[in-house]
């Protein structure tokens, strides 16, 4: 079946440092990745899209990466803040219908 | 600013209620979506459309039922709600393209006692 995995433990690191994020999945070939990052208690919130002959996409201190081959996406945040505490969450159309399928997240935390 | 809304944030409903949860979009957004979320899990995709008179069942099976009788309007009803429908309910849409990703709403927390 298909499967989005992400790295259920929560990232913790200082401030400053570089989060890296991990989105692998299997049985699909997408044509493009999202991704999301979800605050408790609130919808998730869209913040960038990979297509599959993409292999990298920067907005701001994000980075993104999309290896078709290994069937992963890395997600990177350079210069992390404790502002960017959240869950990231990576996302799919499967079948380019316009229906997204979703990973169960990884949460980061920042330290001052 | 969110310009997709979901109402009400929280609701507590006795067993057998019937209940519905608005979500109203401002974008002129043909494709809408409602997706089902327990805490620490993945978001569950429950129903969709892709515009007016267009509603599909999406791959969690869910007892509740939409309409789409206006573009911006894409309301969920519960006829019958039970414990086991406690969940956070989120609603998002699209404008069909990709790479400006999905909006969503707030979300509202629905338990059942």
């Amino acid at each position: 079946s298909q499967k989005i995995e992400q790295n259920s433990e929560a990232l913790n690191i200082q401030e400053g440092k570089t989060a890296t994020l991990t989105c692998n999945y299997t049985n699909y070939s997408p044509a493009y990745l999202q991704w999301y990052r979800q605050d408790p208690g609130r919808g998730p919130v869209f913040l960038l899209l990979i297509r599959e002959n993409e292999k990298e996409k920067r907005k701001e201190r994000l980075k993104v990466t999309f290896d078709t081959t290994l069937k992963q996406s890395l997600f990177h945040i350079t210069a992390s803040q404790p502002a960017d505490s959240a869950t990231y969450l990576c996302a799919l159309d499967m079948d380019s219908s316009y229906k997204l399928i979703f990973g169960s997240g990884t949460r980061l935390l920042v330290r001052p | 600013e969110a310009d997709i809304y979901q109402t009400p944030r929280y609701l507590v409903i006795g067993t057998g209620k019937k209940i519905t949860l608005e979500c109203s979009q401002t974008m002129g957004h043909d494709k809408m979506y409602w997706y089902q979320q327990d805490p620490g899990m993945e978001l569950h995709l429950i129903h969709y459309s892709y515009g007016v008179n267009s509603t599909e069942k999406g791959d969690l099976s869910s007892e509740s039922t939409v309409s789409r009788i206006r573009t911006e309007h894409f309301p969920l009803t519960l006829e019958s709600a039970r414990p086991s429908h406690t969940s956070q309910y989120l609603c998002a849409s699209s404008g069909g393209q990709a790479q400006w990703g999905y909006t969503f709403g707030s979300g509202t927390r629905l338990t059942v006692v």
